[in-house]
């Protein structure tokens, strides 16, 4: 099993443009969900889906969109990217919302210049 | 106002050494969870602890959640360089999302 993958591992924007990090799972896991991790932080939620076609806000969601067109993929979007988005990203998923193993894909570290 | 905070932020330690680090808040919580995480990579889990007063031990590692379940700490006993990451609590709020701490940042020296 390949788990929770996440593309690009690395990626360098300029202020204002767009871009889709991707989150793919291949567990059939119901719940997915993206974080964004800053130093001395630890993990904030960004944007969460409880199954295809529901999704739902975290704690901070400003400035980014999610779809769940599919139980196995999780795009995040960031429709117009800000230095303050300089971050690192995880996507994570579990089996349900109840079952409380949740798997982290490897992360995508986004710089914002 | 973070939910969970984690004591120390840092902390360097030798081979061989014993350690501690502490998750705390002031909200009660049905179950908290460690993960670990290694430069590059995603959170692992390392446990989940549910009743008030609960240890549970992995090889070197002794997790307890306090009796009020409002924290937890994480013991280990000779740390070794493999156990050199980040360790964060986290719990399950509203709507079962899951809430990390701040993070104790490890470093073991040989």
């Amino acid at each position: 099993n390949a788990g929770v993958t996440q593309t690009p591992k690395f990626q360098v924007l300029k202020t204002g443009q767009s871009m889709t990090l991707q989150c793919a799972q291949d567990m059939n896991h119901e719940y997915m969900s993206w974080y964004r991790q800053d130093p001395g932080m630890g993990l904030r939620l960004i944007h969460y889906s409880v199954g295809a076609g529901i999704t739902d806000q975290g704690e901070v969601p400003n400035g980014y969109n999610v779809s769940r067109s599919t139980t196995e993929d999780f795009p995040l979007r960031l429709l117009s990217a800000a230095p303050s988005q300089t971050s690192v990203y995880f996507c994570a998923s579990r089996q349900g919302v109840n079952k409380n193993i949740q798997y982290f894909g490897a992360g995508t570290r986004l710089s914002v210049l | 106002t973070q939910l969970l905070e984690q004591s120390p932020q840092f902390l360097s330690i030798q081979e061989g050494e014993n350690l501690t680090v502490y998750c705390n808040s002031s909200s009660v919580f049905s179950s908290l969870q460690w993960y670990r995480q290694e430069p590059g990579e995603g959170p692992v889990l390392l446990v989940t602890v549910v009743t008030g007063g609960e240890v549970k031990k992995l090889k070197r590692l002794t997790f307890q959640f306090g009796d009020a379940r409002k924290d937890s700490s994480l013991h280990i006993t000779a740390a070794q360089p493999g156990d050199t990451g980040l360790y964060l609590c986290a719990v399950t709020g509203g709507g079962n999302k899951l809430t990390f701490g701040t993070g104790t940042q490890l470093k073991v020296e040989l």
